[in-house]
């Protein structure tokens, strides 16, 4: 089967760093994606990996390990603005058509 | 390009009712993706499209879905007999065929059966 687990809700405060986990059990692996939405929002894509290491991008990183079925989205120097649900992914196939959706982490910056 | 599009935004029906929903993905994507998404959960998989071709259709979905994409450009997702668990956002995605082909998703249409 598919699962990919994380965190329901995360509390942090305006200027701190957060890493939001997911892991996830898939029938097979082609890339690991970040999404953010927020409240009533279509998700928006963030980040991408495909190869075990660490991708960054401005305030936000995501890593991955594909021997421990493991990622994280690392977010810096938060901002209010960052209060939204995050998303991980995963396309378990080489075709596009297989990809799973976590139940996202409802991140709160506070001030 | 001004992204996915989805129509219409919000629809209210009462249980019974047919309802179709209609996505208008970025022209140059032939990938197009029909999710549903409640309340508190992450997007579900529905139906995938590429081009014209609807190659995968969630084991979930029901008989009362269908989903076209008759010239490989826009869909439609048609629900037949809704249900109130037919309640949903429901969202559509495209993506390019190449590289990573992250998907760009629409602003949904909410369904709210009564």
């Amino acid at each position: 089967g598919q699962n990919i687990d994380q965190p329901t809700e995360m509390t942090a405060t305006e200027g701190a760093i957060v890493q939001i986990n997911c892991t996830y059990q898939t029938s097979g692996f082609n890339g690991l994606f970040w999404y953010q939405q927020h409240a009533g929002e279509a998700p928006t894509f963030l980040s991408y990996n495909v190869l075990d290491g660490l991708e960054e991008k401005g305030r936000f990183s995501s890593f991955l390990s594909r021997s421990k079925g493991y990622s994280y989205l690392l977010l810096k120097e938060l901002q209010m603005k960052d209060s939204a649900s995050y998303l991980c992914a995963v396309r378990s196939d080489n075709y596009g058509q297989n990809f799973v959706f976590g139940p996202g982490t409802r991140l709160s910056v506070l001030p | 390009d001004t992204g996915v599009s989805q129509n219409p935004r919000h629809k209210i029906t009462k249980r019974g009712q047919n309802v179709t929903f209609r996505c208008d993905p970025i022209s140059e994507h032939n990938r197009l993706y029909w999710y549903r998404q409640t309340l508190g959960q992450g997007p579900e998989f529905l139906t995938y499209f590429q081009n014209e071709a609807q190659l995968e259709k969630s084991r979930l979905l029901s008989d009362r879905f269908s989903a076209e994409r008759p010239k490989g450009s826009f869909s439609t997702l048609e629900i037949q007999r809704t249900e109130q668990g037919d309640s949903a956002m429901y969202l559509c995605a495209s993506s390019e065929y190449r590289g990573r082909s992250e998907q760009y998703f629409g602003p949904g249409t909410r369904l709210t059966v009564t």
